[in-house]
Formats: C-alpha cells, structure tokens, sequence
C-alpha cells in the first residue's frame, strides 16, 4: 500500500517559468492538502481538494498559484512566472474520512523541493 | 491569540531524560490532537492521536490531553540522539466550514549524547 506519492522530489526553474508539482494521495484517501515549508519556519497551509473540488483555497497567493484534483490522476499544484521567493519545500498530505465525521491524521508525501534561479 | 502555540524551543535534554513537549490551542470545540515529528529536510510523520481527555502511551511516547485547560503535551522518555527532530502539535478547528487540522510552528528537540 504505497503512501502519499510526490514528484518530482527536487524541481529548478528559472526565474519566470512555471513549476508542476504532482501528489498522489494513499489510496483510500479521497482528501488533498497542500503545504509551503521555507527554510526554518513552519508549515504554511495553502489548499484544500477533494476530487474535482477546492474546498478551501484561503492559504494560496492571489495571484501565480493555483492547485486541482481532477476525477482522474493526481493533484496538481501550478506556479506560474516562479519568482526566488517561491524557493521552498511543497509538502503534500492525504487523509481519509469516516461515516462519524472523525478527524485522522494526515499522511505526508516525502514533499517536491522547488528552488527557483 | 494564535490558534495552536508551542514553544519554539530548542529544547535541549541529555541523552536517557524525558523530554516534555507542549501546546495549547483555542478553539473550545476541537476533538482531534496529533503530534508530528520532522526530521530536518525531511517530511512530518504523524506519531501520535489523542482524542480523549488523559494519558495515551505508544511505546517511549505519552501524549497527554486536558480539554478543560486546552492543553496537548508529548512526553519522550529514555530520550536517544534519533529523537532530535521537531515536533509539530495539530489539533482540529471546528470553526471552520470543515474539519480543519490547524499546526503549530513546532519545538525543535535536541537529544545530547
């Protein structure tokens, strides 16, 4: 049962080029979110998918950024005209739900470290 | 105040003591508390749930919840140098329009030989 699965593990771009980053959830597991990490700080929340859905978005830049779960294939998280500033390790997690509505943990993925030049 | 606090250390034990974690969180109505650990350059690894008020042992690891006071500790006892790592506190928000996991900016835990 393979666990969240990220690719690429390390990404370079160019300072205006767009970066993909890809998660495949844990199987079972129908909930994306996505995470910015930079260098020292803590998790920074960026956006919440279901399949075909974006149930909450408020952790993602206006502008550059934008992330889907389509019915089939893995999520996707676009940066469009990368800047320096977008340098960081994105950080994907898959949970399930049961019928009670309980919260579980999140399972991360091993994360695509972007460095833009 | 910040939805989930924790000191930002680094907390600093010697080899074979029990380090002692904390956090505090807000939200009245959370249920869900999770304790994640983040080895450097490395993604966070759940090690632990708790969902009820008390003391949840796994191995070296006690995790302790007080829902009345809105505290979560993780306890580490015979902590070895592989403990060093940051330790992530998260707990549920139902304030939200979901079931949101909210984390806070972590402890880093050095174990001195």
């Amino acid at each position: 049962n393979a666990g969240v699965m990220q690719n690429p593990r390390h990404l370079v771009r160019r300072r205006g080029q767009e970066a993909r980053l890809r998660c495949s959830p844990m199987k079972g597991h129908s909930h994306v979110y996505w995470y910015r990490q930079l260098p020292e700080e803590g998790l920074k929340f960026m956006v919440y998918l279901q399949k075909e859905n974006i149930i909450d978005e408020s952790g993602m830049p206006k502008e550059r950024f934008s992330a889907e779960f389509p019915k089939e294939g893995p999520s996707i998280l676009r940066i469009q005209q990368v800047v320096r500033g977008d340098s960081a390790a994105y950080f994907c997690a898959s949970s399930p739900r049961d019928r009670s509505g309980r919260t579980y943990g999140y399972t991360f993925g091993s994360g695509t470290r972007l460095t833009v030049v | 105040q910040k939805e989930v606090e924790q000191n930002s250390g680094p907390l600093s034990v010697p080899e074979g003591a029990i380090a002692s974690l904390n956090c505090t969180y807000s939200d009245r109505g959370s249920q869900s508390f999770f304790w994640y650990r983040q080895y450097s350059g490395k993604s966070p690894e759940l090690i632990m749930s708790i969902y009820s008020n008390g003391d949840k042992e796994d191995g070296r690891f006690t995790a302790q919840l007080n829902k009345a006071s809105q505290y979560v500790s993780l306890l580490i006892r015979d902590s070895q140098p592989s403990d060093s790592a940051t330790y992530l506190c998260a707990v549920n928000s139902v304030k939200t329009s979901y079931d949101k996991v909210i984390f806070g900016p972590g402890t880093s835990l050095s174990v001195i030989p």
